[in-house]
């Protein structure tokens, strides 16, 4: 019930091109759900995080649509470039101090 | 933004040392931090929450005798791994979670290579 199931493992999109990376959870308590971009050998960077509240959330190229129903959110990027290239992380968590619970990760490839 | 703070980025010892990984929270105050490890190509594995003032919690299977946890501040933490093998080699992260947003900020991880 603690899980958050992401996919795909991976994805490989042309430039410009919009990937969308799928989560889903278990735990109705979760009520937070940020997304974390990760680059070789560097600490995860949180990107854009959304609550149940709203159904979708948009920051610049990067935007969250959430569906509480249905228990998933996931992460769009319009106008992909290769700098956009990294793992991205999906994460749930509640208030308090528990620890988030992470997907295990989208290793994401923008070819020019 | 907030802002953590880890060093070293990257240690190389020798087997049977300690080695002590040192995470900073520099612009705000975290009421928790947690530590994870990540293998090659994996996700973030917990290993251990901690509050300042009070003793970690481990997450089932890491050794708190082997990687010791001190969270002396609002805005330190540390982790040292002792007795350090070459199965310890890995990628080490921190993380604090902001006193008042509650937003879980990353530090840059610290690559240990162990000899």
């Amino acid at each position: 019930q603690q899980q958050v199931k992401q996919s795909p493992q991976s994805l490989i999109v042309q430039k410009g091109g919009i990937p969308i990376i799928n989560c889903a959870y278990e735990n109705t308590a979760f009520d937070y759900f940020p997304w974390y971009q990760q680059f070789p050998g560097k600490g995860p960077a949180l990107l854009i995080a959304i609550r149940p509240d709203v159904s979708e959330k948009k920051e610049g190229r990067f935007t969250i649509s959430f569906n509480k129903s249905a228990k998933q959110f996931s992460l769009h990027i319009m106008d992909s470039q290769p700098g956009d290239s990294a793992t991205y992380f999906c994460a749930a968590g509640n208030s308090g101090n528990t620890p988030l619970v992470f997907g295990k990760g989208t290793r994401l490839s923008v070819i020019a | 933004g907030a802002v953590v703070s880890q060093h070293p980025s990257w240690v190389i010892c020798k087997s049977g040392t300690s080695v002590k990984i040192e995470c900073r929270s520099l612009d705000f105050q975290a009421t928790t931090m947690f530590w994870y490890r990540q293998f090659p190509k994996q996700s973030l594995m917990l290993m251990a929450t901690s509050n300042e003032g009070s003793k970690a919690t481990y997450e089932q299977g890491v050794e708190k005798d082997k990687f010791l946890i001190n969270h002396a501040s609002l805005t330190l933490s540390t982790l040292t791994v002792t007795s350090a093998h070459p199965e310890d080699s890995s990628f080490y992260i921190c993380s604090a979670r902001h006193r008042t947003s509650g937003i879980q900020y990353f530090g840059a991880g610290t690559r240990l290579s162990v000899l």
